[in-house]
């Protein structure tokens, strides 16, 4: 079974400042997919970026880009220009590439904290 | 508003009571996915149905729990004899088709609350 694991359970960055939030994985599969989803106040899961694990180049949304080392299974989120507005729970999931196994599984996330 | 939609977004009952949670899928979404989230925690995967079928309820508790998704109308999250640890908020997401690589869109969730 595959396992993500989040070993930041908060974080805190200036406003307009970078942070990196930490996600690994365990799987004995070679192609999966792996997101970043985002959970405001309003409870909302909000999918921030995406990953094909077939893809050596990162994934990049405006601000938000991801560090993927597929050898390590670690998939971290670099949030750029931080705004209010990033405040949340991220969540890193991963998803199998096998047909027949399409739930996502997610970690634990990491409370985001932004400081004006 | 074309996205999942799920009701009630409040859902308060007494230990022993049935709950039914509900989500509409995306138009044109056929797969729905039940996802559990406990304070604290991260969603975890219940089941996985698609239209009169369910495809993978490998994450659904074995009682009390069940799931189905009728040829018309809403997915349907049933929990018989509701207990304390029920307590979670439960999200619904859904897809146009079946594969890894199709997106799932999540609702904004039922908060169950267990009196």
């Amino acid at each position: 079974a595959q396992t993500v694991t989040q070993s930041q359970p908060e974080m805190s960055v200036q406003e307009a400042e970078t942070v990196t939030l930490s996600c690994t994985y365990d799987t004995s599969e070679s192609d999966y997919y792996l997101f970043w989803y985002k959970q405001p106040p309003s409870r909302q899961m909000i999918l921030v970026i995406r990953q094909e694990a077939y893809k050596q180049q990162n994934a990049t949304e405006n601000r938000f880009s991801v560090n993927f080392q597929k050898a390590a299974k670690s998939f971290s989120l670099k949030i750029s220009d931080s705004q209010l507005g990033d405040a949340a729970m991220y969540f890193c999931a991963y998803r199998s590439a096998n047909f027949g196994n399409e739930k996502l599984t997610f970690g634990t996330g990491t409370r985001l904290t932004i400081i004006p | 508003n074309a996205g999942v939609m799920q009701n009630p977004r409040h859902l308060v009952r007494r230990r022993g009571q049935e709950a039914r949670l509900r989500c509409s899928p995306m138009k044109g979404h056929s797969h729905v996915y039940w996802y559990r989230q406990l304070p604290e925690e991260g969603l975890k995967f219940m089941v996985y149905l698609q239209k009169e079928n369910i495809i993978d309820e490998s994450g659904m508790p074995k009682e009390r729990f069940s799931a189905e998704f009728p040829k018309e109308g809403p997915s349907i999250l049933r929990i018989q004899q509701v207990v304390r640890g029920d307590s979670a908020a439960y999200f619904c997401a859904s897809s146009r088709d079946r594969g890894n690589d199709q997106p799932q869109h999540f609702g904004d969730g039922t908060r169950l609350s267990i009196l």
